[in-house]
């Protein structure tokens, strides 16, 4: 079955530390997406990439980075810059960017900095 | 930049009742989405619209295109338990640089104690 992987499912940071969430899809999408979930704020975009070695950041990247070196994987790196880490990471991934049929999101990961 | 407004924030349900929730931008958009997430996890495809003035069922659900194409609004009629979750509208619009693809801040149902 074709679907989204984030992993882990939860993480715990140290303060000062940088880490690193999994996203990997076999669904053959060129896009694939990274948002940030807190309580009452929806959904906001952290960076996003239309297609191999090429991404752009979204509303909130300040303290996050991404590469995306294969097709199927995009990890996000929550680095110590990134002064209010805990959250929910959601992954999503969708054919390509603009296209109509929306996005296939992974499962989360939930970060908290201890 | 695009905007939804997705209303009500948060609403409880007794089982056997109707639900409404809807979406409102200034902006137009090509495509509307609707989306449940149920707690801990991704949020899943409910309901897609195309075309202005759209009316489209998914089982209890029924979720409408507007037609001026700057709102949406999905109901669910007999709520049961399992309908709990945060349900997001989302709008597809082209040009600009955010994906293309915006996002409302949820709709949150609880069950009525």
């Amino acid at each position: 079955d074709g679907g989204i992987t984030q992993s882990p499912k939860y993480l715990f940071r140290k303060e000062g530390q940088n880490v690193t969430l999994s996203c990997e899809q076999n669904l053959n999408h060129d896009a694939m997406y990274w948002y940030r979930q807190d309580p009452g704020q929806g959904l906001r975009l952290i960076y996003y990439s239309q297609i191999v070695n090429d991404f752009q950041k979204g509303d909130i990247a300040e303290g996050y980075s991404v590469s995306r070196e294969k097709k199927e994987s995009f990890p996000l790196t929550v680095t110590s810059a990134q002064k209010n880490p805990t959250a929910f990471y959601l992954c999503a991934s969708s054919i390509s960017t603009g296209n109509n049929y929306g996005y296939t999101f992974g499962s989360g990961t939930r970060l908290t900095v201890v | 930049g695009q905007q939804l407004n997705q209303s009500p924030q948060s609403m409880f349900i007794q089982e056997g009742e109707d639900v409404s929730m809807n979406c409102t931008s200034s902006s137009i958009f090509n495509t509307w989405l609707w989306y449940k997430q149920d707690p801990g996890e991704g949020p899943v495809l409910l309901i897609a619209l195309y075309k202005a003035g759209e009316l489209t069922s998914n089982g209890r659900l029924t979720a409408q295109f507007g037609i001026t194409r700057k709102d949406s609004f999905l109901n669910i009629s007999a709520s049961i338990p399992s309908d709990v979750g945060i349900y997001f509208c989302a709008g597809l619009y082209y040009g600009g640089s955010q994906g293309n693809l915006i996002f409302g801040k949820g709709t949150k149902l609880s069950v009525k104690p």
